[in-house]
């Protein structure tokens, strides 16, 4: 079945560092990459949307400054958390859509950022 | 808003059934998905409905009413492994491409 490969799995780092997430699709072109942050207890809150060679678009409340993201090719997203402080970390999870039909979003494995 | 509401937990028994329900309000509505997720996991995918109805896969069936807004999540002879956070996640239809919103997520807790 299809498959979402992201890197790094875990990453810890001082406050300041900006960090880079990789998401991508292993034997599908993904039109569309779909970015969630998950604090613990809670669900997965959808941060942005990666359309394959346009501008992301960013939920309500989301610092599009903060969290770069950039989706240069049909099987490569990445996230960027620009300057990242304590409060920035997170369960950091992609997804990924071949096409615009309603298939199953296939998830990566999730990063999880530790500020300190 | 987009409004998706699931019970934060629920307890059952090894080798008993449970239905995990979720209620919807959400604009320009494309389907449903139930995702399993473990702690410190990424979700796993369930199962799907776009159409009223019943969905069966195994031990786990899905149901989904559009009129009413509600799909639930049927789990048989429950395991031991199944206690996980269920997750319902309803597709919107957004700027021309489909995007996934996710409910609170239900924790589900199996014992002996």
């Amino acid at each position: 079945g299809a498959v979402v490969s992201q890197h790094p799995s875990r990453v810890i780092c001082k406050s300041g560092t900006s960090v880079k997430i990789e998401c991508r699709s292993l034997d599908f072109q993904a039109t569309t990459m779909f970015w969630y942050r998950q604090f613990p207890k809670q669900s997965l809150m959808l941060m942005a949307t990666s359309n394959e060679g346009s501008k992301a678009t960013y939920e309500q409340g989301v610092e599009k400054d903060k969290f770069l993201i950039n989706h240069a090719s049909l099987t490569l997203s990445t996230l960027t958390v620009t300057s990242a402080h304590p409060e920035d970390s997170s369960f950091y999870i992609c997804s990924a859509l071949a096409g615009f039909s309603n298939q199953p979003q296939h998830f990566g494995d999730g990063t999880r950022l530790s500020i300190l | 808003g987009q409004n998706i509401d699931q019970p934060t937990e629920m307890t059952a028994t090894e080798g008993a059934i449970v239905q995990i329900n979720c209620t919807y309000q959400t604009s320009g509505f494309n389907g449903l998905f139930w995702y399993q997720q473990h702690a410190g996991e990424a979700p796993t995918f369930l199962s799907y409905n776009v159409l009223d109805g019943l969905e069966e896969k195994g031990r786990f069936s899905s149901f989904l009413s559009r009129s009413k807004g509600y799909s639930y999540l049927l789990l048989k002879e429950l395991q031991m492994k199944d206690s996980a956070s269920y997750l319902c996640a309803v597709i919107l239809r957004s700027g021309g491409y489909n995007k996934l919103i996710f409910g609170a997520g239900t924790r589900l807790a199996v014992h002996p």
